[in-house]
């Protein structure tokens, strides 16, 4: 198994662009969430999916946009990029069962925004 | 406002040396507890956590941890440190009814001198 994937690894956007990060899990987990990472303020959750066609926001959503057409994929959309999004973006996914509460994350993206 | 805090931002400490990490939370109900490590360049791993039961909980790496429900806290230990455990570390949080919701805070940067 891959686990989580996301891409890319690194962006760089101008103010005002948009762009998708793309999140992928081969493990069928059911729910998935995207955080944000910010020196001093640890990872705050932007939205979740808890399977596919249905999502939810979290703490921080404004500006950012998600859907969830199938279990693997769960991608982030940034539609009008501003500088405050400068941060690094985990993917998580986590199954069911006695696993349920365990969050599997990718390895992250650099975004910046000029 | 419902938080977890991590009062220790950075720690230093040599090789062979004993850690505790503090953790608190300020939910009143039932709460699964986490430790996340980030090692420089790597995504999020689960250390530990606790769902129920006994309050002290080993982890991976020889890392444990104590719940202790009066005090709300979950702090993170490890009696001789390693070089190698230097990295950032997180406690975590989800509320019961959440929806695995994590709640993080906000992070200690553990540096391990040789």
């Amino acid at each position: 198994n891959a686990g989580v994937t996301q891409t890319p690894k690194f962006q760089v956007l101008k103010t005002g662009q948009s762009m998708t990060l793309q999140c992928a899990q081969d493990m069928n987990h059911e729910y998935m969430s995207w955080y944000r990472q910010d020196p001093g303020m640890g990872l705050r959750l932007i939205h979740y999916s808890v399977g596919a066609g249905i999502t939810d926001q979290g703490e921080v959503p404004n500006g950012y946009n998600v859907s969830r057409s199938t279990t693997e994929d769960f991608p982030l959309r940034l539609l009008s990029a501003a500088p405050s999004q400068t941060s690094v973006y985990f993917c998580a996914s986590s199954g069911s069962g006695n696993e349920w509460d365990t969050q599997y994350f990718g390895p992250g993206t650099r975004l910046t925004v000029l | 406002a419902q938080s977890v805090s991590q009062h220790n931002h950075h720690v230093i400490l040599s090789e062979a040396a004993s850690l505790e990490l503090g953790c608190n939370y300020s939910y009143g109900g039932t709460v699964n507890l986490f430790w996340y490590v980030q090692y420089p360049g790597q995504h999020l791993q689960l250390l530990l956590k606790y769902f129920s039961g006994d309050p002290l909980v080993k982890g991976i790496k020889g890392f444990e941890a104590e719940f202790i429900k009066s005090k709300f806290s979950f702090n993170l230990r490890k009696p001789s440190v390693q070089w190698s455990d230097t990295a950032e570390y997180f406690c975590a949080v989800i509320p019961s009814g959440s929806a695995r919701q994590l709640t993080f805070g906000s992070g200690t940067q553990l540096t391990v001198l040789p």
